[in-house]
């Protein structure tokens, strides 16, 4: 267990409304990842950080931004939601070491109508 | 990034040994081989990973073929808990922050 919680864990919205999904890590890990996982996909980065105010892009980061103000805290918004982005979203640490291990948090179901 | 194939999807028989392929044939020199699981409902988790020899660890061994084009995850005794999604994904040790998934392998147990 790497102390991954996300928060929501259910959400359903509406197209065009804001949406903000939260990952919290209890272990004060530098490495955060965002992914979406859809059916007939495998897990895609969206977003990842490298501490605190620094964030870089990931394969499908197009209406999608992050924000990580403390360390234990990396949240994905979603500006104005689509019904593309209904998806079930993972959030991940990178375990300390040299051993590049993701740990992977429960993940946020949410549905955009 | 290294291309992976890996079976849709396998069955094997409880408490019997399961050998899952991967086959990475435009692997890096330096690309760890990493296997990830993902059980129904839940967030991928860490199996193993290698880089040349086989490695052993408390859930499975990892098989590395000695050209490194293809690899093959060992879970010695499987049980129920062992029917998830299997991921295999090449990735090198520093630089690149993604692990690219493919769609893995389906695995289930037979009771």
């Amino acid at each position: 267990d790497a102390g991954i919680t996300q928060s929501p864990r259910h959400k359903v919205t509406e197209t065009g409304t804001p949406v903000t999904l939260r990952c919290h890590q209890t272990e004060n890990h530098r490495y955060m990842y965002w992914y979406r996982q859809d059916p007939g996909h495998g897990l895609r980065l969206i977003h990842y950080s490298y501490g605190v105010k620094d964030t870089d892009k990931g394969e499908v980061s197009d209406g999608y931004s992050v924000s990580r103000s403390k360390t234990e805290d990396f949240l994905l918004t979603l500006e104005s939601a689509t019904s593309s982005q209904t998806s079930v979203y993972f959030c991940a640490i990178k375990g300390g070491g040299y051993q590049e291990t993701q740990y992977f948090g429960p993940g946020t179901r949410l549905l955009v109508l | 990034d290294a291309k992976t194939t890996q079976p849709n999807s396998m069955e094997s028989n409880e408490e019997e040994p399961v050998h899952l392929p991967c086959n990475h044939s435009t692997i890096s020199g330096t690309d760890y081989i990493h296997w990830y699981r993902q059980l129904p409902s839940q967030g991928p988790e860490y199996v193993i990973h290698g880089l040349t020899s086989n490695v052993n660890n408390r859930m499975a061994s990892l098989a590395i073929a000695e050209d490194r084009k293809s690899s093959t995850l060992i879970l010695h005794r499987a049980t129920l808990r062992d029917a998830a999604v299997y991921y295999c994904i090449p990735k090198p040790n520093f630089g690149n922050e993604k692990l690219t998934f493919g769609t893995g392998t389906r695995l289930t147990i037979i009771p």
